[in-house]
């Protein structure tokens, strides 16, 4: 089974703080993806990347960076964290290209800004 | 823009019951994938169910089936002999192509499923 590992399930930070989430998958897939999930909002795309060192805006990027020096992590970095940046953000991965490849998600990791 | 509109904020029913789970998008694509996925309370996403939109048949995986209605853009959920453990967050996804050979999936906002013993 694909096995997509976030580092923490709850992390809380403070206001002004660069905050790191890692995420690791095992299955050698091209593509990871960064969401943050919020009630009545769905999964919104942050970042996606499709290859070492290779990264896209999603939707919602503004106030997101994220790294992939290596192709099992993918890492979504919070430069300066703000309240409203407080959700539930998930890891996906997916192999290579095309329409029907379902995407394969990590347990969350629930941040908190304060 | 593609979109995907989920309706029912939140169902219940009585375990062994049949429940259906809406879901309409919008799209002008002619090729494109939809999904089913489910959030247990513990939270880890996992796929039901998809679609592909050429394929007239609806698809089937075990008690759970889908109603695809292309021209009505419609994707609903069945969920046949409802048990416990199908309490979850049902979400709705529409894979779209970004850009080259880069693809997306849209997300509706999702529908809380509870079944009462």
């Amino acid at each position: 089974d694909v096995k997509v590992t976030q580092s923490s399930r709850y992390l809380v930070k403070r206001t002004g703080e660069k905050v790191f989430l890692e995420c690791v998958q095992d299955m050698d897939h091209e593509n990871m993806f960064w969401y943050r999930q919020d009630p009545g909002l769905g999964l919104r795309l942050i970042y996606f990347s499709y290859d070492v060192k290779m990264k896209e805006k999603g939707d919602i990027p503004e106030g997101y960076s994220v790294s992939r020096e290596k192709k099992e992590r993918f890492s979504l970095i919070l430069e300066s964290a703000s309240t409203n940046q407080t959700s539930m953000y998930l890891c996906a991965s997916s192999p290579g290209t095309g329409l029907r490849q379902p995407q394969h998600f990590g347990d969350g990791t629930r941040l908190s800004i304060l | 823009a593609q979109t995907v509109t989920q309706s029912q904020p939140e169902m219940s029913v009585q375990e062994a019951e049949t429940v259906t789970l809406s879901c309409t998008y919008d799209t002008s694509e002619n090729n494109y994938y939809l999904f089913w996925y489910k959030q247990p309370p513990s939270r880890q996403m996992i796929l039901v169910i998809r679609q592909e939109a050429y394929k007239q048949q609806n698809a089937t995986e075990n008690r759970f089936s889908v109603n695809f209605q292309k021209a009505a853009k419609s994707f609903s959920l069945k969920i046949s002999d409802s048990q416990l453990g199908d309490t979850a967050m049902y979400f709705c996804a529409f894979m779209m192509n970004r850009a080259g050979s880069n693809y997306q999936l849209i997300w509706g906002a999702g529908t809380k499923l509870i079944i009462k013993p």
